[in-house]
């Protein structure tokens, strides 16, 4: 089961790109990186999922070094609206050791 | 997109109570669906995988008589807290995951906030 550690907390000025990293330095083969966002009071929201190099949907982008012990959530141009807690989950999809969820990373966007 | 919902979103009730939380995957089946418990400031906590047809698996530390689990079909989950007490109180969270495909993100349901008075 790899185990994650991500910055406690971040904070970013509305309008700028924000970068939070996750290490994962005992990732498995069969592993894949997740994120996820939650707001207060709310399940948490799946943002992106990728194994290796770079992921890119709508909302984030996901950067993955050849050696995937680690992996960058950036979410370009942020507002208000993104301050929340992001998970980053590492495991096998199709199994059940993907499930657990480290401390996360509190972003707080100031305006 | 896959939607998980939960009911009731808040539950507020006399110690001694058993409550009932369900989970439902609303466009898709689930054999299998994820029960987590989040304290205040904290992080998800695994409580037990719900399958399908069969028994729950617990994660170590949760007593399977306190949350009773039944998965008795492909897109419902119920978790029952056998008489709650405040200690119970906190954010209860399932989720699910899409069948079929491969690699499937779990998808969440809005959760339900227990309060034992």
């Amino acid at each position: 089961l790899a185990k994650t550690t991500q910055p406690i907390s971040m904070d970013s000025y509305e309008g700028q790109e924000v970068n939070i990293t996750c290490s994962h330095n005992n990732i498995a083969t069969n592993d894949y990186i997740t994120w996820y966002q939650q707001f207060p009071s709310q399940g948490p929201r799946f943002i992106i999922q990728g194994y290796k190099t770079k992921v890119t949907n709508e909302v984030a982008s996901l950067f993955i070094p050849a050696d995937r012990k680690s992996s960058t959530l950036s979410l370009p141009r942020v507002s208000l609206s993104d301050t929340a807690v992001y998970y980053c989950l590492v495991g096998d999809p199709t199994g059940a050791n993907n499930l657990f969820f480290g401390t996360g990373t509190r972003l707080t966007v100031i305006p | 997109g896959a939607v998980v919902s939960q009911h009731p979103s808040r539950v507020i009730c006399k110690s001694g109570t058993s409550v009932k939380i369900e989970c439902r995957s609303l466009d898709f089946q689930a054999t299998t669906m994820f029960w987590y418990r989040q304290f205040p400031k904290q992080s998800l906590m695994l409580m037990a995988t719900s399958n399908e047809g069969s028994k729950a698996t617990y994660e170590q530390g949760v007593e399977k008589d306190k949350f009773l689990i039944n998965h008795a079909s492909l897109t419902l989950s119920t978790l029952t807290v056998a008489s709650a007490h405040p200690e119970d109180s906190s954010f209860y969270i399932c989720s699910a995951r899409v069948q079929g495909g491969s690699n499937q993100p779990q998808h969440f349901g809005d959760g339900t906030r227990l309060s034992i008075l």
